[in-house]
């Protein structure tokens, strides 16, 4: 089954860091774009991270810019979001999903979520 | 920054058809992908490059995306169809979202 799983959310106080992982199966992860989109609550989608099959390329929102770090470990099947200087507005539920075939696909994959609260 | 505008809510008669709009400049130029999602579960693509189904997608759902407009069409509408709607494309490196449209199906 082709799935992706988030981990790694939690609360966390302002000015934190936290790391998220996503763990890919049932397809050959290195194919594809992976991306990090995040929704607050009773909010909208929000895309905030991008990176390339082989991870040479990586795209930000401005809003995550100089504070977030996209990753991936293909041999390990594996993508990360390192966060660092939360805000109270990076409290959300965040899900890693995959580009479809071919370059800037749509999002054909989302794993289930994890929610990172940023609160004191 | 490119900007989408989705109606924050549609309401539909149960059978009838829903159209869901995504206005933006110049959309007709760009791929738009679609995604459903309802209340606590994660987000699931519903139509991709404007016309395009996903396998599992009923034929009631179809596309189309012309000038600054793309609309998701949903025919026969069912009370299973009730859920938040997102119109997605990419620009100037960076994936954008629409705010998101909620579908009431009376």
């Amino acid at each position: 089954e082709v799935q992706l799983v988030e981990s790694g959310g939690g609360l966390v106080q302002p000015g934190g860091s936290l790391r998220l992982s996503c763990a890919a199966s049932g397809f050959t992860f290195s194919s594809y774009e992976i991306n990090w989109v995040r929704q607050a609550p009773g909010k909208g989608l929000e895309w905030i991270s991008y990176i390339s099959g082989i991870g040479s390329v990586v795209y930000y929102a401005d809003s995550v810019k100089g504070r977030f770090t996209i990753s991936r470990d293909n041999a390990k099947n594996s993508l990360y979001l390192q966060m660092n200087s939360l805000r109270a507005e990076d409290t959300a539920v965040y899900y890693c999903a995959r580009g479809g075939s071919g370059t800037y696909s749509a999002f054909d994959i989302w794993g289930q979520g994890t929610m990172v609260t940023v609160s004191s | 920054s490119y900007d989408l505008t989705q109606p924050l809510s549609v309401s539909v008669a149960l059978g009838q058809t829903a159209r869901l709009t995504c206005v933006g400049n110049n959309i007709g130029s760009k791929n738009v992908h679609w995604s459903q999602q309802k209340p606590g579960q994660a987000p699931v693509l519903v139509m991709y490059r404007d016309n395009d189904r996903p396998s599992g997608i009923p034929e009631r759902f179809s596309g189309s995306n012309s000038g600054n407009t793309a609309t998701l069409t949903i025919s026969r509408a069912q009370a299973g169809d009730e859920a938040d709607y997102y119109c997605q494309v990419w620009d100037s490196s960076t994936w954008v979202f629409g705010g998101g449209t909620k579908l009431t199906v009376l």
